[in-house]
């Protein structure tokens, strides 16, 4: 089975401060996406990422960058956080040439 | 502009009852199609999928999903809706013309099961 790790369930973090979400995938997908779900908006698209040192702006990437150093690995910085950016963030891969994305089990950040 | 919609925020229904949670989007062409499911905390579960072929299609958990060209529509349903049942839906298409799969999601659908 496909399995897309993030590295936090929740995380708790002061405002101004640099915050780093990892996410890890086993399967050598080329596509991994990083996502934010808050209620009534369902999920919106922040970054993603086609192949290593590869990314690209989503709908909402104000406030956040990426990193992608090796292929398993996709990372999400708040540069420095905002209360705004209270809320669950969700990590997905899928392979090249299959549409169907894997998601991991998402952190609850809260900014105070 | 291209869009997914799911007119239903909160559906509750008795357990045992038939569901049918609604989904439309506004793209040109048919778009892959996906249904997930999220327990509270948790990520998101695929429950089905369209590509193309079949317009009826069999997911897991006693879910299906009826692709409808005309309507722009792709529907999901359940004969027999369990307390376990309780959860967030989500809609999810990815436009044909996606380079690179990225997925538009509806707002979601949350279902409330009564005993």
């Amino acid at each position: 089975d496909v399995k897309v790790t993030q590295s936090s369930r929740y995380l708790v973090k002061r405002t101004g401060e640099k915050v780093f979400l990892e996410c890890v995938q086993d399967m050598d997908h080329e596509n991994m996406f990083w996502y934010r779900q808050d209620p009534g908006l369902g999920l919106r698209l922040i970054y993603f990422s086609y192949d290593v040192k590869m990314k690209e702006k989503g709908d909402i990437p104000e406030g956040y960058s990426v990193s992608r150093e090796k292929k398993e690995r996709f990372s999400l910085i708040l540069e420095s956080a905002s209360t705004n950016q209270t809320s669950m963030y969700l990590c997905a891969s899928n392979p090249g040439g299959n549409p169907e994305a894997f998601f991991g089990q998402g952190t609850r950040l809260t900014v105070v | 502009a291209q869009s997914v919609t799911q007119p239903d925020i909160h559906i509750t229904v008795s357990e045992g009852a038939s569901l049918e949670l609604r989904c439309n989007y506004s793209y040109g062409a048919t778009p892959y199609l996906f249904w997930y499911v999220q327990s509270p905390g948790q990520g998101l579960q695929l429950l089905l999928k369209y590509f193309s072929g079949d317009t009826l299609v069999q997911g897991i958990k006693g879910f299906e999903a009826e692709f409808k060209r005309s309507q722009s529509s792709f529907n999901l349903r359940k004969p027999s809706v369990h307390w376990s049942d309780a959860a967030e839906y989500f809609c999810a298409v990815i436009p044909f013309t996606s380079g690179t799969y990225k997925y538009i999601f509806g707002t979601g659908t949350r279902l409330k099961v009564l005993a």
